[in-house]
């Protein structure tokens, strides 16, 4: 069954850090990109950046630059997001999708169930 | 704020048909395809559209997109109860270097 499977919900601290995980299976794990999106209660989607499972090479969206490190372990097919210096308006649902590409034409066509992770003190 | 424009909610009577728009800018929209995404009450999101108006395998023929310039469009006809649901546009944005993604539109079926 092709899906991919996201670590449980986490509660930290402000100024800790998260690492979420990914696990890909049903498919070729270095085939496709992973991108991360997190989406806070009630509001839109908000995407973190890319990770090329078969290079390890890493696009980050500006707002998140410096804060998060993308990772993988090809090993077990699993994806790694982690997020530094976490602020209460980090709390939010993370998500990690697989991104396919077919020439010019690129969408989202397998999403994780999402992970929430709440800062609180 | 979001890059991408969507109204925040719409509403329609079962089995009629319901239009959801998305509206952009030429470093998005305008030059990069449009992909829809449905999102059930405390599910992952999953793929409506893609390339602006391909349905992909087991999506239902009642979704259709569409694009005209920096707007795009979602459109569900012979709307049922179980599409209520949040949907979203995506793009990929050129000046950004990056995904964007509209706000989302929660869509209530009367």
């Amino acid at each position: 069954q092709v899906q991919l499977v996201q670590s449980g919900a986490e509660v930290k601290k402000p100024g800790a850090s998260v690492k979420v995980s990914c696990k890909a299976s049903g498919y070729t794990f270095s085939s496709y990109e992973i991108n991360w999106v997190r989406q806070a209660t009630g509001q839109g989607l908000e995407w973190m950046g890319w990770m090329s499972p078969n290079s390890g090479s890493t696009v980050y969206a500006q707002k998140f630059q410096g804060r998060v490190t993308m990772t993988r372990s090809t090993s077990i097919s699993t994806a790694y997001m982690e997020l530094s210096s976490l602020m209460s308006e980090d709390t939010a649902v993370y998500y990690c999708a697989r991104l396919l590409i077919t020439g010019t034409i690129r969408y989202f066509d397998l999403w994780g169930r999402g992970t929430l992770v709440t800062v609180s003190s | 704020q979001s890059v991408l424009t969507q109204p925040p909610s719409v509403s329609e009577a079962p089995r009629q048909r319901v239009t959801i728009s998305c509206s952009g800018s030429s470093s998005n929209i305008g030059n990069n395809a449009v992909s829809w995404y449905q999102q059930l009450p405390g599910k992952a999101p999953k793929l409506l559209i893609f390339y602006d108006d391909l349905l992909p395998s087991g999506v239902s023929d009642r979704f259709s997109g569409s694009k005209s310039d920096t707007s795009a469009s979602l459109a569900i006809s012979g709307l049922q109860s179980e599409d209520e649901a949040d949907y979203f546009c995506a793009a990929w944005d050129d000046s950004l270097n990056g995904w964007v993604f509209g706000g989302g539109t929660k869509l209530t079926v009367l």
